[in-house]
């Protein structure tokens, strides 16, 4: 059984463009939440997926959005990149809405230029 | 607002010696606390949770964790440290009980020397 994978596993972008970062959740899973982490700081959450519609937000711009799909999988798009979005982005999963466990992926690793 | 203080960045312990990873939390209610553990290039891996009950909590990997209310803490404990538990830990608190809406603190590096 496959845990939380994510794609792609790094990515380099330059200031001002848009990147997606893709996320399958476990198995059985249809709740998603994303979350960045800044080198050398914990996870900061950014927002949570479920039934396809964002639930709950972070402290973070619009700049920050993203999708669900009928499979569960999730999107996490930045547009208009900052050097300070350089970071791991951290996807996981859990069986409902309200669980008590997450299941994190390996993360994305974004540099931006 | 909640908050969630790891004060120690980097510990260093011996192989077969105990360790204890403090964490401190400032929240308006009784939170759901958890301990993860963060090895390089891989994600978090949940090391055991504390809801309401017992105050002692086991978890995965021979640790647990006790959680003082008085105290707003909830520290980690392993009774001897084996050279795998060299990682990043990390304690959270679900900000709003029941929504896993997680505040992590930054994280207490751990190293083991053989």
């Amino acid at each position: 059984d496959a845990g939380v994978t994510q794609s792609p596993t790094h990515l380099i972008k330059t200031r001002g463009q848009q990147v997606t970062l893709r996320c399958s959740p476990k198995s059985g899973h249809d709740t998603v939440s994303w979350y960045q982490q800044a080198l050398g700081q914990g996870p900061q959450f950014i927002f949570q997926y479920y039934e396809e519609e964002e639930r709950q937000r972070g402290n973070f711009p619009d700049r920050f959005s993203g999708h669900q799909f009928p499979n569960y999988s999730s999107e996490l798009n930045v547009n208009a990149l900052l050097l300070g979005d350089s970071a791991l982005y951290l996807c996981a999963s859990s069986p409902a809405r309200f669980t008590d466990t997450q299941y994190f992926g390996p993360g994305t690793r974004l540099t931006v230029l | 607002a909640q908050s969630v203080t790891q004060p120690d960045i980097h510990i260093t312990v011996s192989e077969g010696a105990s360790l204890e990873l403090r964490c401190n939390y400032s929240y308006g209610a009784t939170p759901y606390l958890f301990w993860y553990v963060q090895s390089p290039g891989q994600g978090l891996q949940l090391l055991l949770k504390y809801f309401s009950g017992d105050t002692l909590v086991q978890g995965i990997k021979g640790f647990e964790a006790e959680f003082k209310r008085s105290q707003s803490s909830f520290n980690l404990r392993k009774p001897s440290v084996h050279w795998s538990d060299a990682a990043e830990y990390f304690c959270a608190v679900d900000s709003t009980s029941g929504t896993y809406k997680y505040i992590f603190g930054t994280g207490t590096r751990l190293k083991v020397l053989a």
